[in-house]
């Protein structure tokens, strides 16, 4: 099974831009790179995908590294609202239903 | 709205009892996951079900259960067999099972064993 690797805790403070960064060395030319968010006793909210390209919406950013190997997850300005356990995983015909959720990166926002 | 319903929101079961939580989705999704979550920790996956009337094992499958004989349902039994059953029980969903637009989870079931 393919496999990210987040930071276990990172801190920004409102109003500024935070930069999540997810490794994932082994993905496959087919694996889509996404990003989930969870606030605590509620399920994962979807925040963005992509597969080589950078790509932006109303949430956030996603830069993707040209070698794929790695991407970044961009909040360009922090909110408490934002303040979350961010996830990083692969999905695609390798990863596929059994995609993994590692423990992701807790966000904290200092006001 | 389209989404994934969970139910109920908080269950407590005794001890040697098995117990059932629903999970619906009205997104017309080919596969259904469920997955366990304990504090502080990511999700781990007990089950999946990449079309109606299949699903496979997870990593964690060991005093669980699935049945997958509608394609909006998908419900999960805890059975009496599972050692410590008491966790955030989440379910989601794909349009398949390559997923590749993504999962859309429920709110989740919080289950105490008292």
């Amino acid at each position: 099974d393919a496999k990210t690797t987040q930071p276990n805790s990172m801190e920004s403070n409102e109003e500024e831009p935070v930069h999540l960064p997810c490794n994932h060395s082994t993905i496959s030319g087919t694996d889509y790179i996404h990003w989930y968010r969870q606030l605590p006793s509620q399920g994962p909210e979807y925040v963005i995908h992509g597969l080589t390209s950078n790509v932006n919406n109303r949430m956030a950013s996603l830069a993707i590294a040209e070698d794929r190997k790695s991407s970044t997850l961009i909040l360009h300005r922090a909110t408490l609202r934002d303040a979350a356990v961010y996830y990083c995983i692969l999905s695609g015909e390798t990863s596929g239903s059994r995609l993994t959720f590692g423990e992701g990166t807790q966000l904290t926002v200092n006001p | 709205d389209g989404g994934i319903t969970q139910s109920p929101k908080y269950l407590f079961r005794k001890e040697g009892q098995n117990v059932t939580l629903s999970c619906e989705q009205n997104l017309n999704h080919d596969a259904m996951y469920w997955y366990r979550q304990d504090p502080g920790q990511g999700l781990r996956l007990i089950y999946y079900s990449q079309i109606v009337n299949d699903f496979q094992k997870g990593d964690i499958a060991e005093g669980y259960s699935v049945s997958r004989e509608k394609k909006e349902s998908f419900p999960l039994t805890v059975t009496s067999a599972q050692k410590n059953p008491t966790a955030f029980y989440l379910c989601a969903s794909s349009i398949d099972w390559r997923a590749f637009y993504g999962y859309t989870f429920g709110s989740g079931t919080r289950l105490t064993v008292v």
